[in-house]
């Protein structure tokens, strides 16, 4: 099983909208809703934002926001702020209890 | 409050063995497996696999087959990660990962950095 695709780099600046894509199969992005999404800062343990494609955890701001269609899924993030500069990943369960990452996203606030 | 902390960083000579350790509070140990988590320097992380943390039942990642191994004390609701034959390419951070509802994982550890040197 491969890595779920990303883009290896994206860009905004405050207050825009960017969206980070996912891209990947029949037998795991585009076959279970169970995408999730993760951020993590330099040095950091990553951090759940979105989960089942478009759920956010407690605590996880409105501005993220996820969705899915086909085998590709995305991240959104609005109103973009500083500190939102960090890599996010995604992941998708892809059957027999296993599960994928993408390759990681960096994303620059510029 | 969730915790998962994991043991301090390790440096090893290629071909000695490592155990990682990862200490739950906070929650029922058992009702959640545990997952762990690879991330080269400078690279994206990697599913190595997870372990039932009612059985004690391993399940691997293609690739983390043979000198990975998981393994539990739940009298201190604790989960371990033995690597053995210690390569270079195993120098990494390792993470633990409890298992919300077996897709997503809501609490991490702070990692553990294993570095293999020759």
């Amino acid at each position: 099983q491969s890595a779920l695709t990303q883009p290896a780099s994206v860009s905004g600046s405050p207050g825009q909208s960017i969206a980070i894509s996912c891209t990947g199969t029949s037998s795991d992005v585009g076959a279970y809703n169970y995408v999730s999404w993760y951020q993590q800062h330099p040095g950091k343990a990553p951090k759940l934002l979105i989960f089942d494609v478009s759920n956010r955890p407690s605590g996880v701001s409105d501005r993220f926001s996820g969705s899915k269609s086909g085998n590709t899924a995305s991240l959104t993030i609005s109103g973009l702020q500083a500190e939102d500069e960090a890599d996010y990943y995604c992941s998708s369960y892809a059957s027999s209890n296993t599960l994928l990452f993408g390759g990681g996203t960096k994303l620059t606030v510029l | 409050q969730v915790q998962l902390v994991q043991s301090g960083s390790e440096l090893k000579k290629s071909g000695a063995s490592v155990k990682v350790s990862c200490k739950a509070s906070g929650y029922t140990f058992s009702s959640h497996a545990m997952n762990w988590v690879r991330q080269a320097p400078g690279q994206g992380l990697e599913w190595m696999g997870w372990i039932d943390t009612n059985t004690g039942n391993p399940t691997y990642a293609q690739g983390f087959r043979g000198r990975f191994v998981f393994s539990l004390d739940t009298s201190v609701s604790t989960a371990y990660l033995q690597i053995t034959s210690l390569k270079a390419e195993d120098t990494a951070v390792y993470y633990c990962a409890r298992d919300r509802s077996g897709s997503h994982f809501d609490y991490w550890g702070q990692g553990t950095l294993v570095t293999v040197s020759s």
